[in-house]
């Protein structure tokens, strides 16, 4: 069945420095996906998101990547800051809007 | 506060009991969603409610698990003859549509531990 999934469960980056966190999915008729960020507590908050028929899309500090040949998404953040650590999920829209979310990655943000 | 509200935030129950929560979604937002939420995952997807008709529901969802929009404003969600198993955070979403991007807001959660 359809699926989304990330390759590291956490990152650890030092503030300042760029992140990367990846995402793939294996559904290749999702046409939408979405990045949202989850702090401890809380629901996810929505952060960017991407249209199949786009390859990237920037938002403040952060952009989303999709390479649909690979089936791959992946977000980075620039200039990473403590109040980024948190839990971060991808999610991709298969069918209907059933949104099929990843198990998360967790980013630690070191001072 | 113009967001999406849960109530209640917790909730204890005993197994076998029937629990219900409430999502007051954005007022302008006519998409509500339901998630299912365990420690460590990602949200797992309930139902999604467009105005009030209930359009999609997960296969895997319980026959125990029903929920209503009925007004096309707030929703509910009821799980009947609780079990262990059904612990979890209950998240809600809301976001307007149609289009081609779906941006939903998701309210704090009802946590539910059932012993």
């Amino acid at each position: 069945g359809e699926s989304v999934g990330l390759h590291l469960p956490t990152l650890s980056v030092q503030e300042g420095d760029n992140s990367i966190i990846n995402c793939a999915y294996s559904n290749s008729a999702s046409d939408y996906f979405i990045w949202y960020k989850q702090e401890s507590g809380k629901g996810p908050q929505f952060i960017i998101d991407i249209r199949s028929n786009m390859d990237k899309r920037q938002g403040q500090r952060v952009t989303v990547l999709l390479n649909k040949t690979v089936k791959h998404l992946s977000l980075q953040i620039a200039a990473t800051q403590p109040g980024d650590s948190a839990v971060y999920f991808c999610a991709e829209r298969g069918y209907g809007q059933n949104f099929v979310f990843g198990p998360g990655t967790r980013l630690s943000v070191l001072p | 506060d113009t967001g999406v509200s849960q109530n209640p935030r917790h909730k204890i129950t005993k197994r076998g009991q029937n629990v219900t929560f409430r999502c007051d979604p954005i007022s302008e937002h006519n998409r509500l969603y339901w998630y299912r939420q365990t420690l460590g995952q990602g949200p797992e997807f309930l139902t999604y409610f467009q105005n009030e008709a209930q359009l999609e529901k997960s296969r895997l969802l319980s026959d125990r698990f029903s929920a209503e929009r009925p007004k096309g404003s707030f929703s509910t969600l009821e799980i009947q003859r609780t079990e262990q198993g059904d612990s979890a955070m209950y998240l809600c979403a809301s976001s307007w549509g149609p289009g081609s991007t779906d941006t939903q807001y998701f309210g704090p959660g009802t946590r539910l531990t059932v012993l």
